[in-house]
């Protein structure tokens, strides 16, 4: 089965700092993919969607991510950290063929004064 | 309006007890998925409805019951829950395809004592 994988369960960063979350994708056709974030005791927000239309993907607060095939990858960046960026994020697929989502791991993001 | 939902916010329920959880979205979305998550672990899908019908139930015990009483409303039935049970149940909802995004309701959070 087609899966995501987060590399590293926590991050710590800086505020003011380049944020870089992995993700990468098991899949020989490209899927779509997807990043949430998940505040505190909240649901999950969307942050940005892949669906081939373009390889640099824009989201809100700030967040883009880049679909690179070569490397199996979908990682997430912020080039500045900001304390409310502080939850957690996860990286998502619907494989094709597929109409549901499989979920990465998680990554906690810290962000520290 | 990209809102979905949930009631109620936070549930204690006994094991003999019987209790719903409510979902409501008005987007206009054909598909609605209930999902379990356990802290500190991704959302796990225990059912989805396609245009108001059960199109995949990810092997759920029987003590958990959906309903889709229209487009916009799912309800989760509860009954003789497990301790184990205990965790934050998400609702979201989208327009059916692979390429569409989920939106997700805020969650309610469930003890079983």
């Amino acid at each position: 089965a087609q899966s995501v994988t987060q590399l590293g369960s926590h991050v710590s960063v800086s505020e003011g700092a380049l944020v870089l979350l992995r993700c990468n994708y098991s899949s020989s056709v490209p899927p779509y993919l997807f990043w949430y974030v998940q505040y505190p005791n909240q649901g999950l927000q969307l942050l940005l969607k892949y669906t081939s239309a373009a390889t640099l993907v824009k989201g809100i607060n700030g967040f883009e991510a880049e679909f690179k095939k070569s490397e199996t990858s979908f990682h997430l960046t912020k080039p500045s950290a900001h304390m409310s960026d502080a939850a957690e994020y996860f990286c998502a697929v619907i494989p094709s063929g597929y109409s549901t989502l499989t979920f990465g791991k998680g990554t906690m993001l810290l962000v520290s004064p | 309006d990209t809102e979905v939902t949930q009631t109620p916010k936070h549930l204690v329920m006994g094991m003999t007890n019987k209790k719903s959880l409510k979902c409501e979205q008005h987007m206009g979305h054909r598909a609605m998925y209930w999902y379990k998550q356990k802290a500190k672990k991704p959302p796990e899908l225990m059912f989805v409805y396609s245009y108001e019908k059960l199109s995949i139930n990810e092997s759920v015990p029987s003590r958990f019951s959906p309903e889709c009483p229209n487009s916009s409303l799912l309800n989760l039935h509860l009954h003789a829950l497990q301790p184990e049970d205990s965790a934050l149940y998400l609702c979201a909802s989208s327009r059916g395809g692979p390429s569409y995004e989920q939106y997700f309701g805020p969650g309610t959070r469930l003890t079983v004592t």
